[in-house]
């Protein structure tokens, strides 16, 4: 079982609150990703990290902004919710060399009403 | 640009019949292609890297192969615990950042 783990599992907030998903990953990856997954739609890539201090945008442009200060953890925050943004939000991590798998969280439900 | 195509979108079983789910590529240089299962509501669950034609890798009651423009995951006599939908993702030379998904194709096994 991978040890990569999202929190919170579901998520109702206002809009224009800011939030920020955590997800943190126990297996020393040097890579990790944010992926943004509709109901019955494929997953899209939003954010993704070769390793620390190293953040870029992936192919679906998404307001929201990621960190990665540590190996182990890589943060997304919505500065301001709004209802286009409820979706599933799945954090992923590989290691860094070679055509490895990647492992994914549980995901993160975020409703914004 | 890397794409992924999956098929059929939806499949219905009785328990023991086996059948197979297609996956289709177009990459520029494959270096992987992983089948992942998804149960709802949940991430993804890695099942199997193939990373040459011809290769073939078993568990369970699942069975995935690779040609150069396609993969097929062959489910031998299904249980209803088998049903989720499976997904597909290539990993290619010509990005080598990021999975490219399919759709995925959502499998029901009845009792």
């Amino acid at each position: 079982e991978a040890d990569i783990y999202q929190t919170p599992r579901y998520l109702v907030i206002g809009t224009g609150k800011k939030i920020t998903l955590e997800c943190s990953q126990t297996m020393g990856h040097d890579k990790m990703y944010w992926y943004q997954q509709d109901p019955g739609m494929e997953l899209h890539l939003i954010h993704y990290s070769y390793g620390v201090n190293s953040t870029e945008k992936g192919d679906l442009s998404s307001e929201s902004t990621v960190s990665r200060i540590r190996t182990e953890h890589f943060p997304l925050t919505l500065e301001s919710a709004r209802p286009s943004h409820t979706s599933q939000y799945l954090c992923a991590s590989r290691a860094g060399q070679g055509n490895t798998e990647a492992f994914f969280g549980q995901g993160t439900r975020l409703t914004v009403v | 640009e890397d794409q992924v195509t999956q098929s059929p979108e939806a499949l219905r079983l009785q328990e023991g019949e086996s059948s197979s789910l297609n996956c289709s590529y177009t990459v520029s240089g494959l270096r992987g292609l992983f089948w992942y299962r998804q149960d709802p509501g949940k991430g993804p669950e890695f099942l199997f890297t193939l990373y040459s034609a011809g290769e073939e890798k078993e568990k369970e009651r699942l069975k995935a192969t690779l040609t150069k423009k396609e993969s097929f995951l062959h489910i031998t006599a299904p249980k209803p615990e088998d049903s989720a939908t499976y997904l597909c993702a290539v990993w290619s030379g010509g990005s080598n950042y990021k999975l490219t998904f399919g759709k995925g194709t959502l499998l029901t096994v009845n009792p």
